[in-house]
């Protein structure tokens, strides 16, 4: 059965810094690996989806790998910004058609 | 010009009432969703149709009812509504189904309080 884990839970850095968050998931077979974010009382915003073929993907100043064998996807923000601060899930396709949820890392960035 | 809309955003109601959401996308795609949102932020899958076909029927009560007259459009009702409904409701839709390769894209969500 699928499992997906965020570390950390939450994670607060002042502007400016370079920062990493983390997904793994227990089972490799998987199609992709979408990272989203969510803003207080708002929807979910995709941010990147990588396919099991891909390695990264980049956007902006976002850029999430994907390493199925070990079971791991990062995201690095580079020069973070206080517009950055949200909640941050990834999820991967489960069985019976399902995406798996983490439970999301919680970004704060100190002005 | 907004890719997945839902309406209402806020929907404050009495116990024992009848409630529905609606949902559009412009998206073209051919595959939507249904998601709750509970207290502790978990999202839940509900339901899902691809081309107006339901393919995901969770574990949900039957006073949860959706209805996909176009595959642009996925309403939610809920009969009989209890306080343990109150949630943030998300609609989602994807190009094919996300099993595969459909990126999801949501909508900003229904606040439903059942008092």
């Amino acid at each position: 059965k699928q499992e997906v884990t965020q570390i950390p839970a939450a994670l607060s850095v002042p502007e400016g810094e370079n920062l990493v968050l983390n997904c793994s998931f227990t089972d490799s077979a998987i199609y992709n690996l979408q990272w989203f974010r969510q803003d207080p009382g708002k929807g979910l915003t995709s941010l990147l989806l990588i396919q099991s073929s891909q390695r990264e993907q980049t956007s902006g100043r976002l850029n999430a790998s994907l390493d199925k064998s070990s079971g791991r996807s990062t995201l690095y923000i580079a020069a973070s910004q206080p517009g950055d601060s949200a909640t941050y899930l990834c999820a991967v396709p489960g069985s019976n058609y399902q995406l798996i949820w983490g439970a999301g890392t919680k970004l704060i960035i100190k002005p | 010009d907004t890719a997945v809309s839902q309406t209402p955003k806020y929907l404050v109601t009495q116990m024992g009432n009848d409630k529905s959401i609606k949902c559009e996308q412009n998206l073209g795609h051919d595959t939507m969703y249904w998601y709750k949102q509970d207290s502790k932020k978990f999202l839940k899958i509900m339901f899902s149709y691809n081309n107006k076909e339901l393919i995901i029927n969770e574990t949900v009560p039957n006073r949860f009812s959706p209805k996909s007259p176009d595959k642009a459009h996925l309403n939610l009702h809920i009969n009989s509504l209890e306080l343990g409904d109150s949630a943030v409701y998300f609609c989602a839709s994807s190009q094919g189904q996300v099993f595969y390769t459909g990126e999801l894209f949501f909508g900003e969500g229904s606040r439903l309080t059942v008092l």
